[in-house]
């Protein structure tokens, strides 16, 4: 079975450019997160997606991030316009709506740096 | 106070050792628990759930306490392939499952 995959996996920009990111989950999962992981610290969700729905986007900081996924399958989280604090690893995961030990499966990230 | 905290470490265990990490979490509402391993510049992989009668796996035990809001994970005869950063994980259903992470706790095995 493929896993999430993810691109690109690495990305420098310089502040106040636009930068988007591309994620395609498991096939046959219902459920896709975005979180951002700054270096030393924990997964913080930016956004849930239910197919292609929003069911939580109370931590993106809307007046730059935008995600969308449409047909519920592959997503895309843009940024406009970056900032230093940015910088992070962006990972996308995807979970089947079964139940709720189910885990999350990761793609293995988008590395941004922002200058 | 986080929803999701753990001792960020790092935890330096000689070869063999048994260690323990702790977790808390402050939403009583929570019903499932989760330990994943990072490791250095990888995405989070799921290590186990966390039953309420607990639950082993080789070397790895996992033990839920609700009366005090905390999840443990003790690992025995520690090895090198064990260094990793490990995540707590804390999740409910509010009409669709929400999970919180913890920083984690960077464990390094040393020979």
């Amino acid at each position: 079975e493929a896993g999430v995959a993810q691109s690109p996996r690495y990305k420098i920009i310089e502040k106040r450019q636009s930068v988007a990111f591309w994620c395609n989950p498991i096939s046959g999962h219902a459920t896709l997160y975005w979180y951002q992981q700054i270096l030393g610290q924990g997964p913080k969700l930016l956004i849930q997606f239910q197919n292609n729905g929003v069911v939580d986007d109370s931590q993106l900081p809307k007046d730059r991030f935008s995600a969308e996924r449409l047909k519920g399958v592959d997503s895309t989280l843009k940024i406009q316009p970056a900032k230093l604090e940015d910088s992070a690893v962006y990972l996308c995961a995807s979970r089947s709506l079964q139940g709720l030990t189910d885990t999350q499966y990761f793609g293995p990230g988008t590395r941004l740096t922002v200058l | 106070r986080k929803e999701v905290e753990q001792d960020p470490g790092p935890f330096n265990v000689p070869e063999g050792a048994t260690v323990a990490f702790n977790c808390t979490y402050s939403n009583s509402a929570s019903q499932s628990f989760f330990w994943y391993r990072q490791d250095c510049r990888k995405e989070p992989k799921l290590l186990m759930s966390v039953y309420s009668s607990g639950n082993e796996d080789g070397r790895f035990t996992a033990q839920l306490n609700r009366a005090s809001q905390y999840i443990s994970l003790l690992i025995r005869d520690s090895k090198l392939s064990d260094s990793a950063t490990y995540l707590c994980v804390a999740g409910f259903s509010g009409g669709y499952q929400k999970v919180t992470f913890g920083t984690g706790t960077k464990l390094q095995v040393i020979p």
